[in-house]
């Protein structure tokens, strides 16, 4: 069965540091991409980061740039995401998701979307 | 930034009703886009990808369409199991969802 389960949420002050991990299982780890997506409490879903499997491709969204860090060790079939200088906007259930992706031999690019999800877990930042 | 707009963002239906849920692209995405229901507490569940590819073990009354910038969720005949919020997302260019709707009992 595939499982991703996340880890490493709780309470980070304003300005300090956080470090999620995401355990997968189930499936070959080395060879999907991954991502992270955020929900705010009563909010919608926000897309955070990705990383291709080799971890040669990584992408943040503008709100998160210059402050996470995704990460992955295929080795330990784990995905992380280091979150500095956190402010009271990045309160959320962080999920982390695996991608799938459809190649279009039309314009020669791969087109990525998450089929699977973890549980989520819960970062508050307050002081 | 390609920006993804729901509607309605509130639906009140009965068992047994007809659904549709519409989203909309601000720009061309052809057909890159996937549906997900998300229930409270739970992570989201992919229903549809490419539009109108429906995911494995997923029930036929869910259906998706449309291209370039207007699409449609519909549930031909709305289960208890089914009231749930209703995410849009286009992964034409980097990723973002709609704002949800909620589907709940009439």
């Amino acid at each position: 069965e595939v499982q991703l389960v996340e880890s490493g949420g709780g309470l980070g002050q304003p300005g300090g540091s956080l470090r999620l991990s995401c355990a997968a299982s189930g499936f070959t780890f080395s060879s999907h991409s991954m991502s992270w997506v955020r929900q705010a409490p009563g909010k919608g879903l926000e897309w955070v980061s990705y990383i291709s499997s080799s971890s040669s491709t990584i992408y943040y969204a503008d709100s998160v740039k210059g402050r996470f860090t995704i990460s992955r060790d295929n080795a330990r079939n784990s995905l992380f995401l280091q979150m500095n200088s956190l402010r009271a906007e990045d309160t959320a259930v962080y999920y982390c998701a695996r991608d799938l992706y459809y190649y279009d031999g039309s314009d020669y690019r791969s087109y990525y979307y998450m089929d699977v999800w973890g549980r989520g877990t819960t970062v508050t930042v307050s002081s | 930034d390609i920006q993804m707009t729901q509607s309605p963002s509130t639906l009140s239906a009965s068992v047994g009703d007809r659904v549709t849920i519409t989203c909309r692209a601000s720009q061309s995405i052809s057909r890159w886009l996937a549906w997900y229901q998300q229930k409270p507490g739970k992570a989201p569940k992919l229903l549809i990808y490419k539009a109108s590819s429906l995911e494995s073990g997923v029930p036929s009354r869910f259906s998706g369409s449309g291209s370039g910038t207007e699409f449609t969720l519909t549930i031909s005949s709305l289960q208890p199991d089914d009231f749930a919020t209703y995410y849009c997302q286009q992964y034409n260019s980097y990723w973002t969802f709609g704002q949800g709707t909620k589907v709940e009992i009439k």
